[in-house]
């Protein structure tokens, strides 16, 4: 089955810097790859997702990267703003299939103001 | 994309008790997910259930601890029997459509 790696486990930046997290995943099979942005006591919320026929997308301050050689994608946040803090997950799945959605460990990103 | 109503959105139960929890779509969707998030841990899949068949159990979780229902494409219940304080958690559901997943909006759930 699928395995999802995802690290930092915990990233602090000073606001206004850039957060890069990053994702491998295992099967070649995957071809779809969301974001996740979980507020405490909160669902996850979808916040970018990506499919592998897509190197990259971007929507205002987040973008997300695929490279499906290297089975690695990552999240790209600019300007953070304090509201940015919260636990991110990626995940990957094969959309196609209707498969289940494989969660990496989370980041924990802190914007310092 | 479809919208999900999940109940409750938080409960506290006695150990020992069992807790239902539902998940009402509003489309017909073919599979339904229910994921477990224990506490300031990630997202794990319990089971996927689709409608007329036995739910498909991850690895860790069996039947008789949380039993699951699927009696038509719109809705779901997830069961968790006999619990102690290691089932605290969120619990969720998710479908999948054609452009992604729908998550509900979770079951905080806590034994004491």
């Amino acid at each position: 089955g699928e395995n999802v790696e995802q690290h930092p486990s915990t990233l602090s930046v000073q606001e206004g810097d850039s957060a890069v997290i990053k994702c491998t995943y295992s099967d070649s099979a995957s071809n779809y790859f969301p974001w996740y942005k979980q507020e405490l006591g909160k669902g996850p919320q979808l916040i970018i997702d990506i499919r592998s026929n897509v190197g990259e997308k971007k929507d205002q301050r987040i973008a997300v990267t695929l490279n499906k050689t290297a089975k690695h994608f990552s999240l790209h946040i600019t300007e953070t703003q304090p509201e940015d803090s919260a636990v991110y997950f990626c995940a990957a799945s094969d959309l196609n299939a209707g498969n289940m959605l494989t969660f990496g460990g989370g980041t924990r990103l802190m914007v310092k103001p | 994309s479809a919208v999900i109503s999940q109940k409750p959105s938080r409960d506290i139960c006695q150990r020992g008790t069992s807790l239902t929890i539902q998940c009402q779509v509003d489309s017909q969707v073919t599979m339904m997910f229910w994921y477990r998030q224990q506490p300031g841990q990630s997202l794990t899949l319990i089971a996927t259930a689709n409608q007329g068949s036995e739910a498909t159990y991850e690895s860790g979780f069996v039947i008789d601890k949380f039993p699951i229902s699927r009696p038509n494409l719109t809705f779901s219940t997830l069961t968790v029997s006999n619990m102690s304080p290691e089932d605290s958690s969120i619990y969720l559901c998710s479908v999948v459509e054609g452009n992604g997943y729908t998550f509900g909006s979770g079951t905080r759930l806590t034994v004491v």
